[in-house]
């Protein structure tokens, strides 16, 4: 089945670390997002891309940056990680207005 | 600036009951309002979706009720089932032929008690 996949799903870390979030999909979709998701806060968009040249800042983009490396791959890094960004990540993508979301990365920053 | 709002924050319902939960907005420019449904553990998932030319939209026991003029719309699950459990989420798309975006509520985590 054509999906959405994130890599890792779990990653601890401590603060001033640099750390990747991978995300690929089998969709053939052009539109890749990344989403953090915080108890009572919903999902706030953090970057987004419509193609491997577009890239975009979301709501929340601070402390944050990625890279389109294919139109299949959309990767969100954080430079120097530090407490407030513990959250569970979501990349999705989109076609014809629909989200599809990928199983989402618990991120914990010590 | 929350530009879609959502409430409540929670809540619990028996099984068999109706559950309603509620979104307002600002922006006119919307066009397109889905509602994402996320299991624990798993992404959210589109459920319904509704566009401002209809006030209603029903697909099994799940349905969209839109008012156009109070710039509300709201979920109602019939017959609500503990399977429903989950946090629901209401969206907001603009119109026009570039903003491919979802503006989304804070999410409501439904229980639904046996």
């Amino acid at each position: 089945d054509a999906d959405v996949t994130q890599t890792p799903r779990n990653r601890i870390t401590k603060t001033g670390k640099r750390i990747m979030l991978e995300c690929s999909q089998t969709k053939g979709h052009d539109r890749m997002y990344w989403y953090r998701q915080d108890p009572g806060l919903g999902l706030r968009l953090i970057y987004y891309s419509f193609d491997v040249k577009d890239i975009n800042k979301g709501e929340i983009s601070d402390g944050y940056s990625v890279s389109r490396q294919a139109q299949a791959k959309f990767s969100l890094s954080l430079e120097s990680a530090i407490p407030n960004q513990t959250a569970l990540y979501f990349c999705a993508t989109m076609h014809a207005n629909e989200q599809f979301f990928g199983p989402g990365t618990r991120l914990t920053v010590l | 600036q929350q530009q879609v709002k959502q409430s409540p924050q929670s809540l619990i319902v028996q099984k068999g009951g109706i559950s309603i939960i509620n979104c307002a907005y600002e922006n006119t420019a919307f066009d397109y309002f889905p509602w994402y449904q996320q299991f624990p553990g798993k992404g959210p998932a589109l459920l319904i979706a509704i566009r401002p030319d209809v006030s209603e939209k029903k697909e099994g026991r799940f349905t969209i009720s839109f008012n156009k003029s109070a710039k509300q719309f709201s979920l109602h699950i019939m017959d609500s089932q503990p399977g429903d459990s989950a946090t629901y989420f209401c969206a907001a798309k603009y119109s026009g032929g570039s903003n491919y975006k979802l503006t989304f509520g804070k999410g409501t985590l439904l229980t639904v008690n046996p």
